[in-house]
């Protein structure tokens, strides 16, 4: 089914340990996205890349760093998990264009870090 | 900067009830308009959508106008059922950059 993958669903890392959390989408879409969720706060961005070969800061950018590996993927990495980044990490990619205008989501993955 | 604020929840209602979700933004030009639903468990998933001024967006039952002089896009369905319980998101497009600015969610919780 053509959307946007998320893998892992579910993560339990303790603090200090690294991972990388993979996205792709097979929309052929040029924009991606990185968005945590927290309770009470909304989404809020990481990290986007407008199109493939570029990436930027978002609104809570600190404590990730992201690849765009090529126009389908775009990976989020935690070098050293804190606590404050125990949170549900959404991937999304954007057509500006036709009748899906506005962006399409993955299914999330639930991290926790203890 | 470009913001959306969003009535904070939880907004409980009976089966069959009205349901208005209120939507104000603050936006130069004239930005798109959105709502997504998350469903338990689930990503967000495009519920409607307005692109320009007096535009009505509408899907499963649930409609929003886009309103320029009140800069608002509430969020209404006329009777809402068990299966409607879930966080209701606004959104506007930002800028040149075309990233979605969220408000803060709004939980719904049907009852039968």
């Amino acid at each position: 089914n053509a959307g946007v993958t998320q893998t892992p669903k579910f993560q339990v890392l303790k603090t200090g340990q690294s991972m990388t959390l993979q996205c792709a989408q097979d929309m052929n879409h040029n924009s991606m996205y990185w968005y945590r969720q927290d309770p009470g706060m909304g989404l809020r961005l990481i990290y986007y890349s407008a199109s493939e070969g570029t990436t930027d800061k978002g609104e809570v950018p600190n404590g990730y760093n992201v690849s765009r590996l090529n126009k389908r993927e775009f990976s989020l990495r935690l070098e050293s998990a804190a606590p404050s980044q125990t949170s549900v990490y959404f991937c999304a990619s954007s057509d500006w264009t036709g009748p899906n205008y506005g962006y399409t989501f993955g299914s999330g993955t639930r991290l926790t870090v203890v | 900067g470009d913001s959306v604020t969003q009535m904070e929840g939880p907004v409980t209602l009976s089966e069959e009830a009205f349901l208005t979700i209120n939507c104000t933004y603050t936006a130069t030009g004239y930005p798109s308009l959105f709502w997504y639903v998350q469903y338990p468990g689930e990503g967000l998933q495009l519920l409607l959508k307005a692109t320009k001024a007096d535009d009505k967006g509408s899907n499963k039952g649930f409609e929003a106008t886009y309103r320029k002089e009140t800069t608002s896009f509430h969020l209404e369905k006329g009777s809402v059922q068990v299966s409607d319980s879930a966080v209701y998101f606004c959104a506007l497009q930002g800028g040149a950059t075309n990233k979605l600015i969220f408000g803060t969610g709004t939980l719904l919780a049907v009852q039968p």
